[in-house]
């Protein structure tokens, strides 16, 4: 049972324009979502998060947006950059149950120059 | 570069053997988090320790175990190893493990290849 899922498995954008990267979860006990983002053969690194009683949070480029309803978030990176080229994991954690973090199966981004 | 160390960067052994991964979080960090990022199973978590104690187990396997030691770095270790366990292991650090929602920053992994 995936509780977090991200739909896309690549994503294909022209520098300078926007990129929006997907994610559904299930479980209704997650409160605190983040992304990360991977270079193949090293570690995630942390991008952005959001608490489940925002709707947005904006960081620079990076703007994730939380709908609680729809049990969907989403990253927005504008402009896209060719350095941002990687792939992005989207992952759930509940404070209540330890903070694990569940992931996303990861949306590789490919930015053309 | 998060503050989290591993090492080794790359561990290749053959099966049926034992080895160990080891983590040092970042300073100040109590909790320390294991995961495991194969090709058919994605990242998952493993085990959690706190301040050197246990706090949570995932899709850990019996032949897997984990400590925390004194000065807080935590060590996982494999046994009886199969072909299957070839995976990345990452650990990551946050500053407490519940009550508060905290960030956590991996470690550059350890790579496993089990022949």
């Amino acid at each position: 049972d995936q509780q977090v899922k991200q739909n896309s498995p690549s994503l294909s954008v022209q520098e300078g324009r926007i990129s929006i990267l997907n994610c559904d979860y299930t479980n209704s006990m997650f409160d605190y979502f983040l992304w990360y983002k991977k270079y193949p053969a090293e570690g995630p690194t942390f991008l952005i998060s959001i608490s489940s009683i925002k709707d947005k949070n904006e960081d620079g480029r990076f703007t994730v947006f939380l709908n609680k309803s729809a049990k969907h978030l989403s990253l927005h990176i504008v402009p896209s950059q060719p350095g941002d080229s990687a792939v992005y994991f989207c992952a759930a954690s509940a404070w209540r149950a330890g903070n694990m973090l569940t992931f996303g199966g990861g949306t590789r981004l490919m930015v053309k120059p | 570069d998060s503050g989290v160390t591993q090492t080794p960067k790359h561990l290749i052994t053959a099966t049926g053997q034992r080895v160990t991964l080891r983590c040092s979080p970042r300073s100040g960090d109590l909790s320390v988090y294991w995961y495991q990022q194969s090709l058919d199973q994605g990242l998952q978590f493993l085990i959690q320790y706190y301040n050197g104690e246990e706090r949570a187990k995932g899709n850990i396997l019996e032949r897997f175990s984990a400590q925390q030691f004194p000065d807080l770095h935590s060590e996982l270790n494999l046994s009886s190893l199969e072909l299957g366990d070839s995976a990345l292991y990452f650990c990551a650090s946050s500053t407490r493990t519940s009550g508060i929602q905290e960030t956590q920053y991996f470690g550059p992994g350890t790579r496993l290849l089990v022949l």
